[in-house]
């Protein structure tokens, strides 16, 4: 079946401009995770999403960035004014929730949108 | 989560068996053990996980010691499209409803030779 879709794959833009991030989960993927990935680093966690809440927005760097999904759906992470620094590989994944706690459940990745910034 | 150690890197031939090797000392007893992969330019990608027994699937199989403080990951008949950045990673399965963040470490560089 489709696996985790991210748009887009590039984006290039100025400093200070906003960019808005997609990403759409496999479908009955009740968790979505952003992580981000800087050149030559580990990947570093940003927000998780259980439906349309977010119980843990611990990973977000600053208040220039949120993200919000719509129901078990499309999630969106934006980046308002941006900086230099904010350049990094985008990552989304998805996965089922468990129905009990000692059922675990993999996490599947997209390909990440490419965030550059003049 | 409990701390994972891999070698930086590895080197294999083509056709031959791949084992990584991953040490998780520390690991507790409600804590799994995953392994993902990241291909140049591509996401992570799942490739199996285990508690205590061991697991195969078509991509690997994973191998836990008898106490689990540490395991490996076999890809039986390694190709050039194994190469990657293959992670380690231990975590406590989804709690309730809550599912947990990966923490991603530093990894081994498996670099398959033709």
């Amino acid at each position: 079946g489709a696996g985790v879709s991210q748009s887009p794959s590039n984006k290039v833009t100025e400093k200070g401009k906003d960019v808005e991030l997609r990403c759409d989960p496999i479908s009955g993927h009740t968790a979505l995770y952003w992580y981000r990935q800087r050149l030559g680093q580990g990947l570093e966690f940003l927000i998780y999403f259980q439906g349309n809440s977010a119980p843990d927005k611990s990973g977000l760097p600053s208040d220039r960035f949120s993200a919000e999904r719509t129901g078990e759906s499309v999630s969106t992470l934006t980046i308002q004014r941006t900086q230099q620094e904010d350049s990094a590989v985008y990552l989304c994944a998805s996965s089922k929730t468990t129905g009990g706690p000692r059922v675990a459940q993999p996490q599947h990745f997209g390909d990440g949108t490419r965030l550059s910034i003049l | 989560d409990a701390k994972t150690t891999q070698p930086p890197s590895m080197d294999c031939a083509e056709g031959r068996a791949a084992n990584l090797p991953c040490n998780h000392s520390t690991i507790s007893g409600n804590e799994y053990v995953y392994w993902y992969r990241q291909i140049h330019s591509q996401g992570p990608q799942y490739i199996i996980h285990g508690l205590k027994n061991n697991e195969t699937n078509e991509m690997a199989s994973l191998i836990i010691t008898e106490d689990r403080k540490s395991s490996t990951l076999i890809l039986p008949h390694a190709t050039l499209r194994d190469t990657a950045v293959y992670y380690c990673i231990v975590r406590v399965a989804s709690l309730g409803q809550g599912a947990q963040k990966l923490v991603f470490g530093q990894g081994t560089r498996l670099t398959i030779n033709p």
